[in-house]
C-alpha cells in the first residue's frame, strides 16, 4: 500500500515565487516525516523532518512543512525560490510498525529565471 | 565529520555477473540501510543492518544480500545481475536506534548492467 504520495512530479515556478510541494501520506496514525532533497548525481539531503513535535517545521535553506492530522498532508513551501533550488525533492515517511523508510515518486522543480 | 563514503561511485558489469558496493558510514553510526533508485520504481529500500545484524529487509529477491562489519562499514552483494539491476545505489547512516533519527546518505553508486 503506498504510504506517501507527491502530487506532481513536475513544478515550475519564476524566481522570487512562492514554492508549494505537495505531501500526502496514508497512516492511521500519525508517523515521521521527512523531506529530501537530490541534486544531479548525488545522494539525499534532510531539509526537515517532522517527530510529532511542532507541527511548523522550519528547516535549511528556508524551507519549512506544516503537518496537518486533518488533511493526512505535509506540503513542503519556501516563500521566495531561488535558482539553486533547482533539483528533485523527496517526501519520506517512516511508520510506527515498520523500521523502513518509503520514499514518494518525488517532485522534480525547476525554476525559471 | 567525514560524510557517508560509497566506493565505487560507478560501475559497469554485465549481466549474469555479481557486484559488490561498500559503505562507510558516518563515523560513530552503527545503523547502515540501503537503498535502490531507479527512473521506474524511485526509492525502494532493501535493507538495514545494525551493529552487525539486518534489522529490516525490503521486498527485493534474494540475489540482493548484504552485510555489516564490526567497524559499522556494510557491503551489498547481488547476484547473477540483470538488465533491470541498473540503479543509483544509495547508502545512508543514523547514529541511533530511533525511528526518527536523521538518515545521512552517502553519493550513491551508480551500477549499469549490459
Amino acid at each position: 500500500a503506498q504510504s506517501v504520495t507527491q502530487l506532481g512530479s513536475h513544478v515550475s515556478v519564476s524566481e522570487g515565487a512562492l514554492v508549494l510541494l505537495r505531501c500526502n501520506y496514508s497512516s492511521s496514525v500519525p508517523p515521521y516525516l521527512f523531506w529530501y532533497v537530490q541534486y544531479p548525481n548525488q545522494g539525499l539531503q534532510l531539509l526537515l523532518k517532522y517527530t510529532s513535535a511542532a507541527t511548523l517545521v522550519k528547516g535549511i535553506n528556508g524551507f519549512e512543512a506544516e503537518f496537518k492530522k486533518s488533511e493526512t498532508s505535509f506540503h513542503l513551501t519556501k516563500p521566495s525560490a531561488h535558482m539553486s533550488d533547482a533539483a528533485e525533492y523527496f517526501c519520506a515517511v517512516i511508520l510506527y510498525n515498520n523500521n523502513d523508510m518509503r520514499f514518494g515518486a518525488g517532485t522534480r522543480l525547476t525554476v525559471k529565471p | 565529520k567525514a560524510g557517508v563514503t560509497q566506493t565505487p561511485r560507478y560501475l559497469i558489469k554485465t549481466r549474469g555477473q555479481q557486484v559488490t558496493l561498500s559503505c562507510s558510514p558516518i563515523s560513530g553510526h552503527r545503523s547502515v540501510s540501503w537503498y535502490q533508485q531507479t527512473p521506474g520504481q524511485g526509492l525502494q529500500f532493501l535493507f538495514e543492518y545494525f551493529s552487525e545484524t539486518q534489522r529490516n529487509k525490503g521486498n527485493f529477491p534474494g540475489r540482493f544480500s548484504g552485510r555489516q562489519f564490526s567497524n559499522s562499514r556494510s557491503e551489498m552483494n547481488v547476484s547473477t545481475l540483470e538488465l533491470g539491476d541498473s540503479a543509483l545505489y544509495l547508502c545512508a547512516s543514523r547514529g541511533g536506534q530511533g525511528l526518527s533519527d536523521t538518515q545521512y546518505f552517502g553519493p550513491g553508486t551508480r551500477l549499469t548492467v549490459l
